[in-house]
């Protein structure tokens, strides 16, 4: 089946700094990527939608100033969390669709924790 | 605005016993799914269903949509302690996976021996 691979798996950073996360589809190139967020406890929620070399599409309530999407391929979307904070902490997680696909693919995760 | 609410959201049950976990939806849609997560996990894929009476089983876990109703069930057969795990539905209202899914909150299951 399709695989999708997060990095880091988690990461902990200083409240002001910035973290990249890398979503790779491995074995296809997806059309669509997405972006969700769980903190602890809750359901998942949408934070955007990246497609290759377009702008990405956020949800509303979520800052694109801070959560900077970057789609430079069909196989690879990355989430910059900027000036990251301690609310930032939670539990990122992408997935990767093909047009037509029955389903979307999921990544592992990663879990960010801001100090 | 699409609203997906799972019922019951806490369940704990003993081995040997069937429950069934409830997920409706507030807009149209033909495509649901419904995932398993444990705990510190990513999602793990469960069924996919993509159209109104679609029924799909795996092991002892049976999955139905009713689109006309808005409503999809997740069946639990004679539980055993491994299936405990937290359960979402989700939907996509799409129905092309352009959109990004709506989850629902998602119910704990713990099994009991």
């Amino acid at each position: 089946g399709a695989v999708v691979s997060q990095h880091p798996s988690w990461v902990i950073c200083k409240s002001g700094t910035s973290v990249k996360i890398e979503c790779r589809s491995l074995d296809f190139q997806a059309t669509t990527m997405f972006w969700y967020r769980q903190f602890p406890k809750q359901s998942l929620m949408l934070m955007a939608t990246s497609n290759e070399g377009s702008k990405a599409t956020y949800e509303q309530g979520v800052e694109k100033d801070k959560f900077l999407i970057n789609h430079a391929s069909l196989t690879l979307s990355t989430l910059t969390v900027t000036s990251a904070h301690p609310e930032d902490s939670s539990f990122y997680i992408c997935s990767a669709s093909l047009a037509g696909a029955e389903t979307q693919y999921f990544g592992p995760g990663t879990r960010l924790l801001v100090l | 605005e699409l609203k997906v609410e799972q019922n019951p959201l806490f369940l704990s049950m003993q081995e040997g016993k069937n429950y069934t976990i409830y997920c409706n939806y507030s807009t149209t849609s033909d495509r649901l799914y419904w995932y398993r997560q444990d705990p510190g996990k990513s999602l793990e894929s469960l069924f996919v269903l993509l159209s109104n009476g679609a029924v799909k089983q795996e092991g002892r876990l049976m999955a139905s949509l009713d689109t006309k109703a808005r409503l999809s069930t997740l069946h639990i057969t004679a539980a055993v302690h491994d299936l405990s795990a937290t359960y979402f539905c989700a939907v996509d209202i799409s129905g092309g996976g352009a959109d990004g899914l709506t989850f629902g909150k998602g119910t704990h299951l713990i099994i009991q021996p």
